[in-house]
C-alpha cells in the first residue's frame, strides 16, 4: 500500500525566506506525486504534479519540487516566502494505474513572519 | 466557471439527526469523491464513484452513505450522525475513471460539520 509522510506539522519561516516543506512516499514503484495547498476556509489547490516526465517540476506561485527516486522524496521549495504562502500544504501519491484514491500526507501548516 | 459546490458550507447537528451534503460538479467528470480532513491525520477517503450508479468503499466509510444517480451530484448521508463525524468533509470530481493517477482532483470548498 501507498504511504506518505509530511515531516513537521507546522512549519515557520520568515518572509523572503526558503520555504522547504518535507514529503517522503512509500511505493513499491515510483507512484505520481501531488502537492496540494489549502488557504484558511477554501478547498485545496493543485500547486504542481509529477507523473513521470521531468523530475523538477514547476507549480504556480514560485514554487517547485524534486522527486528523488532513491531518497523516495518529493520535498516543496520556493526560494522566497511571501506572506501570501501562508497556508496548510499536503502531499499527496496515486498509483499511476488503477488509481481510486489520492493518498494524503498528513499536511503542514506554513507560517509566514514579517 | 468550472467547480465543484458543496452544500452547506457549515452545520451544526445533534446525535442521530439524519443529515445530507450535497455536491454537485459542472465540468462532466465521471469520477467523484468525498474526503474527510481531520487535524493531523490529513485527507481520507470516504466513498468514491467512477460513474452513474458505481460507487465504492474508500478508507473510512463507516457511518456513511452515497449515492450517484446523475452524473454531476455525488451526495454524502449521514443517516445517524456521531460525534466522531464532526469533521471538514471534501467533496472532489476529476475526468476519468480514475483508471490514470495523472487526472487531477478538483476540490469543492468544503464543508464543516459539528454533530453535537
Amino acid at each position: 500500500a501507498q504511504s506518505v509522510t509530511q515531516l513537521g506539522s507546522h512549519v515557520s519561516v520568515s518572509e523572503g525566506a526558503l520555504v522547504l516543506l518535507r514529503c517522503n512516499y512509500s511505493s513499491s514503484v515510483p507512484p505520481y506525486l501531488f502537492w496540494y495547498v489549502q488557504y484558511p476556509n477554501q478547498g485545496l489547490q493543485l500547486l504542481l504534479k509529477y507523473t513521470s516526465a521531468a523530475t523538477l517540476v514547476k507549480g504556480i506561485n514560485g514554487f517547485e519540487a524534486e522527486f528523488k527516486k532513491s531518497e523516495t522524496s518529493f520535498h516543496l521549495t520556493k526560494p522566497s516566502a511571501h506572506m501570501s504562502d501562508a497556508a496548510e500544504y499536503f502531499c499527496a501519491v496515486s498509483p499511476i494505474q488503477g488509481a481510486q484514491k489520492l493518498v494524503f500526507g498528513q499536511g503542514t501548516r506554513l507560517t509566514i513572519n514579517p | 466557471e468550472a467547480q465543484v459546490t458543496q452544500n452547506p458550507r457549515y452545520l451544526i447537528t445533534v446525535t442521530g439527526k439524519k443529515l445530507t451534503v450535497t455536491c454537485s460538479q459542472n465540468m462532466n467528470h465521471e469520477y467523484m469523491s468525498w474526503y474527510r480532513q481531520d487535524p493531523g491525520l490529513g485527507l481520507r477517503q470516504i466513498y468514491y464513484s467512477m460513474n452513474v450508479e458505481v460507487t465504492d468503499k474508500g478508507d473510512v466509510p463507516e457511518g456513511y452513505k452515497v449515492s450517484r444517480k446523475e452524473k454531476r451530484n455525488f451526495p454524502l448521508i449521514l443517516e445517524s450522525p456521531s460525534p466522531n463525524q464532526t469533521s471538514l468533509y471534501f467533496c472532489a470530481s476529476r475526468q476519468g475513471r480514475g483508471l490514470s493517477g495523472a487526472n487531477v482532483l478538483t476540490f469543492g470548498a468544503g464543508s464543516r460539520l459539528t454533530v453535537l
